[in-house]
C-alpha cells in the first residue's frame, strides 16, 4: 500500500526557512509525481510544486523565487524548502502522489500543520 | 490561473441526493478528456480523491459517488447521501499549471 507520511518543525519563525520531509512507502519516488500542497485556515488549498520521476521540477509561479523541492532516491523522500517565511504561510502542508496522465493526487500524506510566529 | 468557484454551503437531508456545482473559468477540457477532479476531506484528515477526470470513480470509492460535466461546468453528486458523507468536497483542475482547487462546499445536514 502506498503511504505518505510528512514530518517537520511545527513552528517556523518569520523570515525563516520551512524543511519538510515527505517519506514515501509501498512505491518508489522515481515512478509518478509527487507534490506539495497546503491548506491555509479558512480552507484555501494551494498546489505549491512537485519533482517528477526523473528529479524534474515544476513550482506555482507564486511561490518560484522561494521554493525548492528535492529529493533522495535511496531512502525514498522527497522535499520541501520554502524561503523568507510570513504568518501567511501558516498553513496545514500536504505531500501528495500525482499520476503523469493527470488523473488527480491519489495518495496523500496525513498533513503536517506549520505555524509562522515570533 | 484557472479559478475554480464552488458555492460554500449546501444542506442535505440522509438518504436525499446532494449536487456540487464547480464552475471553472475557462475550459479545462482537452479533446473528450474532462481534467478535473473531486476530493472529499473530513475534518483532521487528508483530502481523499473521489473521481478523476470529471467521471471516474477513483478506487475504493462507492458507487452512490458520481461526477458529471465538460468544459466549464462540473457536478459531483451523492446519492443517496449517508451520515459519512458529511465533509468538504473540493473539484481540483489539471488542465493547465499551475493546477488550482475550488474554495470547497461544506456539506450538511438539514
Amino acid at each position: 500500500e502506498v503511504q505518505l507520511q510528512e514530518s517537520g518543525p511545527g513552528l517556523v519563525k518569520p523570515s525563516q526557512s520551512l524543511s519538510l520531509t515527505c517519506s514515501v512507502t509501498g512505491y518508489s519516488i522515481t515512478s509518478n509525481y509527487w507534490g506539495w500542497i497546503r491548506k491555509f485556515p479558512g480552507n484555501k488549498m494551494e498546489w505549491m510544486g512537485y519533482i517528477s520521476y526523473s528529479g524534474s521540477t515544476s513550482y506555482n509561479p507564486s511561490l518560484k523565487s522561494r521554493i525548492s523541492i528535492t529529493r533522495d532516491t535511496s531512502k525514498n523522500q522527497f522535499f520541501l524548502q520554502l524561503n523568507s517565511v510570513t504568518t501567511e504561510d501558516t498553513a496545514t502542508y500536504y505531500c501528495a502522489r500525482a499520476d503523469p496522465k493527470r488523473t488527480g493526487f491519489d495518495y496523500w500524506g496525513q498533513g503536517v500543520m506549520v505555524t509562522v510566529s515570533s | 490561473d484557472i479559478v475554480l468557484t464552488q458555492s460554500p454551503v449546501l444542506a442535505v437531508s440522509l438518504g436525499q441526493r446532494a449536487t456540487i456545482s464547480c464552475r471553472a473559468s475557462q475550459s479545462v477540457s482537452i479533446s473528450s478528456i474532462n481534467l478535473m477532479h473531486w476530493y472529499q476531506q473530513k475534518p483532521g484528515q487528508q483530502p481523499k480523491l473521489l473521481i478523476y477526470r470529471a467521471s471516474n470513480l477513483a478506487s475504493g470509492i462507492p458507487a452512490r459517488f458520481s461526477g458529471s460535466g465538460s468544459g466549464t461546468d462540473f457536478t459531483l453528486t451523492i446519492d443517496p447521501v449517508q451520515a459519512d458523507d458529511i465533509a468538504a468536497y473540493y473539484c481540483q483542475q489539471s488542465r493547465e499549471s499551475p493546477p488550482t482547487f475550488g474554495g470547497g462546499t461544506k456539506l450538511e445536514l438539514k
